[in-house]
């Protein structure tokens, strides 16, 4: 399966504040997809980030709030935008459809 | 009414049980069932993939779907305190570019 990278791990950031996630791939894959997990709750696709246009963002998530970068077949990164406490999540990179859908270990990220 | 419902648990089995865990779902679209294991401060990691009804085995490991009753099941056999963990299932209608819906999961403890 392919091996995804994700940087940082955690992080504690001042509201009003961006982050920026990076998700790097040992392989090229097809598609790329940027997940919200948040306490007891199931895990929510925020967009998937294509290689060469914009990302495709779900209900309720807005290029704004949540800009993706995808240069290549094996590198993205999600920034999250003037942070609030809502945001505190669990963010996961996703890879796909090759060796099933692969997930990076998440950034833990606490807004105070 | 969420599409893919799933117990939360936490489910508390001794070491060498067999386990059950099981989701259902409401969208008939469904053709593709995933179940994913996730560790504390870990990504989710794919355990079975599976496509339509029947069976599907793999190490002490069977899932099993049945499409007419939209539930699917995780059967962990000969537990392990290793085992223990968040169980997720997922789906989609397509192998394609279509998002995953996943359930809320399901907290195993297996005891020594």
């Amino acid at each position: 399966s392919a091996v995804i990278s994700q940087k940082p791990s955690r992080d504690i950031c001042q509201r009003g504040t961006s982050l920026t996630i990076q998700c790097q791939v040992d392989s090229q894959v097809t598609m790329m997809f940027w997940y919200r997990q948040q306490p007891g709750q199931s895990l929510t696709l925020i967009a998937t980030a294509n290689q060469g246009s914009e990302a495709t963002y779900e209900s309720g998530f807005v290029i704004d709030k949540f800009p993706i970068s995808r240069p290549n077949l094996t590198f993205s990164t999600l920034t999250v935008s003037n942070m609030s406490p809502e945001d505190s999540s669990i963010y996961l990179c996703s890879v796909g459809p090759e060796y099933g859908y692969t997930f990076g270990s998440g950034t833990r990220l606490t807004v105070v | 009414q969420k599409e893919v419902e799933q117990d939360p648990g936490p489910l508390s089995v001794p070491e060498g049980a067999i386990v059950s865990l099981n989701c259902t779902y409401s969208n008939s679209a469904f053709q593709y069932f995933m179940w994913y294991r996730q560790y504390s401060r870990k990504g989710p990691e794919l355990l079975m993939y599976t496509y339509s009804s029947g069976n599907k085995e793999d190490g002490r490991f069977t899932a099993q779907v049945d499409k007419s009753s939209k539930y699917i099941s995780l059967f962990i056999r000969d537990s392990q305190p290793s085992d223990s963990a968040t169980y997720l299932c997922a789906m989609s209608a397509t192998t394609g570019f279509q998002k995953l819906v996943f359930g809320t999961g399901t907290r195993l403890l297996v005891s020594p």
